[in-house]
């Protein structure tokens, strides 16, 4: 059964830090993995999707990467600001149906 | 604007009761899904759809109910045999089943009162 694992729970940086929100899961079949960012009370803001056959995939400030063979992805947040303060998660999906199976999140906060 | 809206966005049950939650979508995606979220968990799904007239249960689908008759409407009934039904309920939808990004819905808010 695949499980998805996002550690830390919770981070606080200052602004303009760079910094790395990571993701595993236990079974390395699966065919794409996606990020996505919550606001508290709101739903879920898709950020990026890797295909199981990208290594990477950037918008913006942000990159995610993926290492299927690990079990790894991990969404990177370069120069960050107040604005990104919100929960992020990520889900895979390992089967042909299009179901995600989500990490419990990791909640960011960017002190000005 | 294409997008996913649901309604309403806060809802009370009162016991035994059944309420119904709407999803309706204009991205014409084939795929929709509903997911259950709680506090410190990690989203759940409750059932899914590719397409019109047929849906599918996912992981919690005990005291649920949904309906699949037009492609940009998939409501989910909470019904009386949800015993813990509080939570914060997420409509989402895709283009179709492999491949592509999944977009949500706004939530609503059911709360036993």
């Amino acid at each position: 059964k695949q499980e998805v694992t996002q550690i830390p729970a919770a981070l606080s940086v200052p602004e303009g830090e760079n910094l790395v929100l990571n993701c595993s899961f236990t079974d390395s079949a699966i065919y794409n993995l996606q990020w996505f960012r919550q606001d508290p009370g709101k739903g879920l803001t898709s950020l990026l999707l890797i295909q199981s056959s990208q290594r990477e995939q950037t918008s913006g400030r942000l990159n995610a990467s993926l290492d299927k063979s690990s079990g790894r992805s991990t969404l990177y947040i370069a120069a960050s600001q107040p604005g990104d303060s919100a929960t992020y998660l990520c889900a895979v999906d390992s089967s042909n149906t299009g179901k995600l199976i989500f990490g419990q999140g990791t909640t960011l906060q960017v002190k000005p | 604007d294409g997008g996913i809206t649901q309604s309403p966005k806060y809802l009370f049950r009162k016991e035994g009761q059944n309420v119904t939650l709407s999803c309706e979508q204009n991205l014409n995606h084939d795929a929709m899904y509903w997911y259950r979220q709680d506090p410190g968990q990690g989203l759940r799904l409750i059932y899914y759809s590719q397409i019109v007239n047929d849906f599918q249960k996912g992981d919690i689908a005990e005291g649920y109910s949904v309906s699949r008759e037009k492609k940009e409407s998939f409501p989910l009934t909470v019904t009386s045999a949800q015993k813990n039904p509080t939570a914060f309920y997420l409509c989402a939808s895709r283009r179709d089943r492999t491949n592509t990004e999944a977009f949500f819905g706004q939530g609503t808010r059911l709360t036993v009162v």
